[in-house]
């Protein structure tokens, strides 16, 4: 399958921990990036590889993978983290990028 | 580390043709491979086309396959979008972005702000 799966919508009180999830059969072969796209912003990379955070990235935020599912937990959400959150990960042919449908996190 | 800008969105009929460049700069542009991902209004991601840093491999999704070509020129640090064949449903943000490899692992980074292509008559 080509395709990555995310839930359209989480939702997580201010200062608790919530877990947003992507599946795909590739991601038994590759690890997944994610990406937090603010309304009417460029999505900003904010997980990368195993577990990797770029520069500026709060410490909060954390990335896994077991078998066809890698998630992003972000640990003491805050309000700014209110957003969308999109996964990605190469196809199972290896040559094609697939984006996840993007996950949409209300902080409460 | 690095800024990609894109241009060359406008409003163009549908059977169009339309070519978008991204110009970088703060990154050794020629080291990486680059990307088109793009989104229509209020819809998510899509990923478009890539191409390696020598141009050897570039590679689309179905949908576009045929009718854009993704190209590059090292020299003046830009990617384009050679658009042809235009849909109403290629409507979107168009972004442009730089991928990092490392083995199994790929990463979109940094981005541009994006540039709007409109389809319609």
């Amino acid at each position: 399958s080509s395709e990555l799966t995310q839930d359209p919508a989480v939702s997580v009180a201010l200062g608790q921990t919530v877990r947003i999830t992507c599946q795909g059969d590739s991601l038994r072969s590759y690890y997944a990036s994610w990406y937090q796209q603010m309304p009417g912003q460029a999505p900003v990379l904010v997980i990368y590889g195993k577990n990797n955070r770029p520069s500026g990235i709060p410490d909060r935020f954390s990335g896994s993978s077991s078998g066809n599912t890698a998630s992003l937990t972000i640990t003491g959400a805050q309000a700014e983290d209110e957003a969308d959150y999109y996964c990605n990960s190469r196809d199972s042919s290896g040559n094609h990028w697939v984006f996840g449908g993007g996950t949409r996190l209300t902080v409460l | 580390e690095g800024q990609l800008v894109e241009s060359g969105g406008a409003l163009v009929q549908p059977g169009g043709s339309l070519r978008l460049s991204c110009a970088a700069s703060g990154l050794t542009f020629s080291r990486y491979w680059m990307s088109w991902v793009r989104q229509a209004p209020g819809k998510g991601l899509e990923w478009v086309a890539n191409v390696k840093q020598d141009e050897n491999e570039k590679y689309y999704v179905d949908s576009v396959k045929g009718r854009f070509t993704i190209s590059r020129d090292n020299a003046k640090n830009s990617v384009y979008l050679q658009m042809n064949s235009l849909r109403v449903d290629d409507t979107a943000v168009y972004y442009c972005v730089r991928i990092q490899r490392a083995g199994t692992t790929d990463w979109f980074d940094p981005w541009g702000r994006g540039t709007l292509v409109t389809v319609s008559s």
